[in-house]
């Protein structure tokens, strides 16, 4: 049981590169969210999904794409990359109401 | 949305109890109030949650306020692994559940 997992865990992007951050969970949950974390801040929330094919937007979803095919995927998509987005990114899932799982995080860089 | 209001820091001494406060003077009737903690260069780890009555569970207590307006996250007895940085959010129960939103926490020193 690997719980929430994120890759990749490091990464560099030019200005205007594109990528896909990748979130995977085994626990069957049902509800999927990306957030991001600069420094000395909180955790904003970006994307969530409550099943498979429902997405929505959080606080700050501009510049970001996600979609949900399946119950154990909830990939995050970059456009366009910006120095802006440089931030630490967290996926989490959990069953309605009850606790989340957060992944270890994926820090990316933007120069 | 409702929102949280924490204080930015406080400090304990080992072994001590510590009472983490949370304003939520906007929750809904459906909301749920969590509580997470972030060590650092970790993604956060729950800690406990509730709807109106008090719970208990091995990590701590939550003491949630009779009009839900306010609720206290209490740690029996700090130790020097509960350092961290300690959000409480609101999780609707409704038909937007998965909308959590975290404020900026409260960081936590524990003093040996």
């Amino acid at each position: 049981n690997a719980g929430v997992t994120q890759t990749p865990k490091f990464q560099v992007l030019k200005t205007g590169q594109s990528m896909t951050l990748q979130c995977a969970q085994d626990m069957n949950h049902e509800y999927m969210s990306w957030y991001r974390q600069d420094p000395g801040m909180g955790l904003r929330l970006i994307h969530y999904s409550v099943g498979a094919g429902i997405t929505d937007q959080g606080e700050v979803p501009n510049g970001y794409n996600v979609s949900r095919s399946t119950t154990e995927d909830f990939p995050l998509r970059l456009l366009s990359a910006a120095p802006s987005q440089t931030s630490v990114y967290f996926c989490a899932s959990s069953y309605p109401i009850n606790e989340a799982f957060f992944g270890q995080g994926t820090r990316l860089t933007v120069v | 949305d409702a929102k949280t209001t924490q204080p930015n820091s406080m400090e304990s001494n080992e072994e001590e109890p510590v009472h983490l406060p949370c304003n939520h003077s906007t929750i809904s009737g459906t909301d749920y109030i969590h509580w997470y903690r972030q060590l650092p260069s970790q993604g956060p780890e729950y800690v406990i949650h509730g709807l109106t009555s008090n719970v208990n569970n091995r990590m701590a207590s939550l003491a949630i306020a009779e009009d839900r307006k306010s609720s206290t996250l209490i740690l029996h007895r700090a130790t020097l692994r509960d350092a961290a940085v300690y959000y409480c959010i609101l999780s609707p129960g409704n038909t937007n559940a998965g909308k959590s939103t975290f404020g900026d926490g409260t960081t936590l020193t524990v003093k040996p």
